[in-house]
C-alpha cells in the first residue's frame, strides 16, 4: 500500500503567521491527493482535492500544491479556527491511505 | 444541504457483532460512492470499506476483510456496515462519508459526525 508521511507531527505557529504542512507519498500518486481538517470533537472536513483544488467555499488562504510524491498545504495568516489537525490522503489506488496528521497548534 | 447521520454504535464484547447505519439526505444518494472511515481514540484516520454508487464494486481494508460487510439500500438512502468477529482493536469512532463521484477512488467531500464502537469485555 502507499504510505503517506506527514511532517512535522506538530507545528506551533502564532495567529496571523503562515504555515506549511508537508506530505510525502511512498510512490507517485499524480495529483490524487486530498487534504482534510479535523477540529477537536468534529468530523474531518475536505479542504483540498486533486492536490490543489479548494473545496466549496474554502478561504483562499488555504493553498495546496505538489504532484508525484511531494505535496504541501500552505495556510497564510492563520486564524483561530485554523488550529486543528490536518491529514493528507491518497486516492490513486486501493487501499485509500491517510497520513498520521499534522497538529497545528497556537504558539 | 448534505447530511449524513450514523447510528448503531455501542459497547460490544469481543467476538460480537454490530450493524452500523448511515442515513443520507440532501443529495442524490444513488449517484455517489460511499465509504466508511474509522478513528481509534486519540489516533488518526483509517479507511475501512467502500462501495460504488450501484453497489457493484466493493473494497475493504485488509484489517477488516472477511469480518466486515459494507452494503447500501439506494431506495432508503442508507449505507450499512455489518461488523462481525469484533476485536478490541476495532474500537473507534466510525464515520460514513460521501465520495465526490459515483465510482470509487475519489475524495470524501462530506462526512457524518460518527458513531462510537467500543469492543470490550
Amino acid at each position: 500500500e502507499i504510505v503517506m508521511t506527514q511532517s512535522p507531527g506538530t507545528l506551533s505557529v502564532s495567529p496571523g503567521e503562515g504555515a506549511t504542512l508537508s506530505c510525502r507519498t511512498s510512490e507517485s500518486v499524480g495529483t490524487n491527493v486530498a487534504w482534510y481538517q479535523q477540529r477537536p470533537g468534529q468530523a474531518p472536513r475536505l479542504l483540498i482535492q486533486t492536490a490543489s483544488v479548494r473545496a466549496g467555499d474554502l478561504a483562499d488562504r488555504f493553498t495546496g500544491s505538489g504532484s508525484g510524491t511531494e505535496f504541501a498545504l500552505t495556510i497564510s495568516s492563520l486564524q483561530s479556527e485554523d488550529f486543528a489537525i490536518y491529514y493528507c490522503q491518497q486516492y490513486q489506488e486501493w487501499p485509500y491511505t491517510f497520513g498520521r496528521g499534522t497538529k497545528l497548534e497556537i504558539k | 444541504e448534505v447530511h449524513l447521520l450514523e447510528s448503531g454504535g455501542a459497547l460490544v464484547q469481543p467476538g460480537g457483532s454490530l450493524r452500523l447505519s448511515c442515513a443520507a439526505s440532501g443529495f442524490t444518494f444513488s449517484n455517489h460512492a460511499m465509504t466508511w472511515v474509522r478513528q481509534a481514540p486519540g489516533k488518526g484516520l483509517e479507511w475501512v470499506a467502500d462501495i460504488s454508487a450501484t453497489g457493484y464494486s466493493i473494497y475493504y481494508a485488509d484489517s477488516v476483510k472477511g469480518r466486515f460487510t459494507i452494503s447500501r439500500d439506494n431506495s432508503k438512502n442508507t449505507l450499512y456496515l455489518q461488523m462481525n468477529s469484533l476485536r478490541a482493536e476495532d474500537t473507534a469512532v466510525y464515520y460514513c462519508a460521501k465520495e465526490v463521484g459515483g465510482v470509487s477512488l475519489e475524495p470524501f467531500d462530506f462526512w457524518g459526525q460518527g458513531t462510537l464502537v467500543t469492543v470490550s469485555s
